[in-house]
This record gives C-alpha cells, sequence and structure tokens, in this order.
C-alpha cells in the first residue's frame, strides 16, 4: 500500500496571504492528483501531475511534482475565502487518498 | 469535464432495511469505479474497486456481504448497504476512471448522506 501524507492537517489564514501544503510519501507514484473538496460534496479534481519535476499552474494555484515523484505540493498565491476547503492528494494504482488538509481563509 | 452522478444525494432509513445507491458516469465510460465512506471532518477510506463485468475488489475490513458493490455496465456502479446500523451513516462517494493513460483521473459524484436511524 502506498501511503500519503499531507501537512498541514490544518490551515487558517487570513484573505491575501500565501501557503503552502505538502503531500509526501516514500513511495514513487505514476501521477499524483490534488482534489478540493467542500462540505457535503464530492471532490473535484484540480490538476495531475505525471513528470517528475513538473509544476503547473492555476491560476493563483501552483501544483509541483517532486523530481523523484515520491511528492508534490501545492501552493496558492493571495488565498481567498473561496479557496476554503479540504485539499485532498491521492496517488497510486489503488488511488487512496492523503488525509487532507482542511484550510480556511478569513476575509 | 467527466460527469459523474449520485443517486440518492440523501437517505433516511430504519435500521435493517437495506439502501442502495447508483453511481453513473454520465458522458464517458468507466471501466473502473470506486466507493468511499467519509466521516465528518475525515479523508476519503476507500471501501472498494469495481470493474465492469467482475467482481469488486474490497478493501481489508470491509464486509463484502454487507457493502453489494454490482458494477453492471461502464457506466453503471451499485452500493447496497444491506441490513443497515446506525454505525453505517456517513457520506459515501463513488468516483469513475477511465484507467487509461499513465494519469488515472477520478471523477467524483457530490456523494449521498445515508442517515440509519
Amino acid at each position: 500500500t502506498q501511503l500519503l501524507e499531507q501537512s498541514p492537517q490544518f490551515l487558517s489564514i487570513q484573505e491575501g496571504e500565501n501557503l503552502t501544503v505538502y503531500c509526501n510519501s516514500s513511495s514513487v507514484f505514476s501521477s499524483l492528483q490534488w482534489y478540493r473538496q467542500e462540505p457535503g460534496e464530492g471532490p473535484v479534481l484540480l490538476v495531475t501531475v505525471v513528470t517528475g519535476g513538473e509544476v503547473k499552474k492555476l491560476k493563483r494555484l501552483t501544483f509541483q511534482f517532486g523530481d523523484a515523484r515520491k511528492d508534490s505540493s501545492l501552493h496558492i498565491t493571495a488565498a481567498q475565502p473561496g479557496d476554503t476547503g479540504l485539499y485532498l492528494c491521492a496517488g497510486g494504482d489503488d488511488m487512496r487518498f492523503g488525509a487532507g488538509t482542511r484550510l480556511t481563509v478569513k476575509p | 469535464g467527466a460527469v459523474v452522478s449520485q443517486h440518492p444525494s440523501r437517505v433516511i432509513c430504519k435500521s435493517g432495511t437495506s439502501v442502495k445507491i447508483e453511481c453513473r458516469s454520465l458522458d464517458f465510460q468507466a471501466t473502473t469505479m470506486f466507493w468511499y465512506r467519509q466521516f465528518p471532518k475525515q479523508s476519503l477510506m476507500l471501501m472498494a474497486t469495481s470493474n465492469e463485468g467482475s467482481k469488486a475488489t474490497y478493501e481489508q475490513g470491509v464486509e463484502k456481504d454487507k457493502f453489494l458493490i454490482n458494477h453492471a455496465s461502464l457506466t453503471l456502479s451499485t452500493l447496497t448497504v444491506t441490513s443497515a446500523h446506525p454505525e453505517d451513516s456517513s457520506f459515501y462517494i463513488c468516483s469513475a476512471s477511465t484507467g487509461t493513460g499513465l494519469s488515472y483521473e477520478q471523477y467524483f459524484g457530490p456523494g449521498t448522506r445515508l442517515t440509519v436511524t
């Protein structure tokens, strides 16, 4: 079983601040996915990273896949209240999820 | 983007009854569907993986006779919670994947909130 560890578990910041959340594993992944989930809804796919060292940008969100394909990070610039949610990474043939980072952005 | 629907979105049932949850991929064929449950403020826990036309693969600790999964077609999978008990109350989410290429992207349904009284 390939385990994914996410950190921090909880993060509460003010609007306009920057933040980075992490997804780490001791295993190599062929790809990793990042999702955001809002209460009472299913997760929504944000991005898939496939190549080691890859960087993908989605507006104010920047995703990076580690060179060794064991870890990934999500950086949010100038966070907004609408970014509030549970951020999940997932990967591996068995598609398991990390525990998630619960982000709260205060206006 | 790919759309996955779930029905019902909410269900309340009495202890001892069975509940069926449907998961449909609306605009693509899903070779693999996954069923998760999620407790409040926790991450998703994989229950089982199902491939069309074959038996589902259950995660350790998940009773296959209690959580019956049928993947009848490339667009439909069902989860039946049999003889439900209050501890089965949870948020059940399905996802569908084409399972092609290097990136096993999953597309999630909106979830079904089950409450067993």
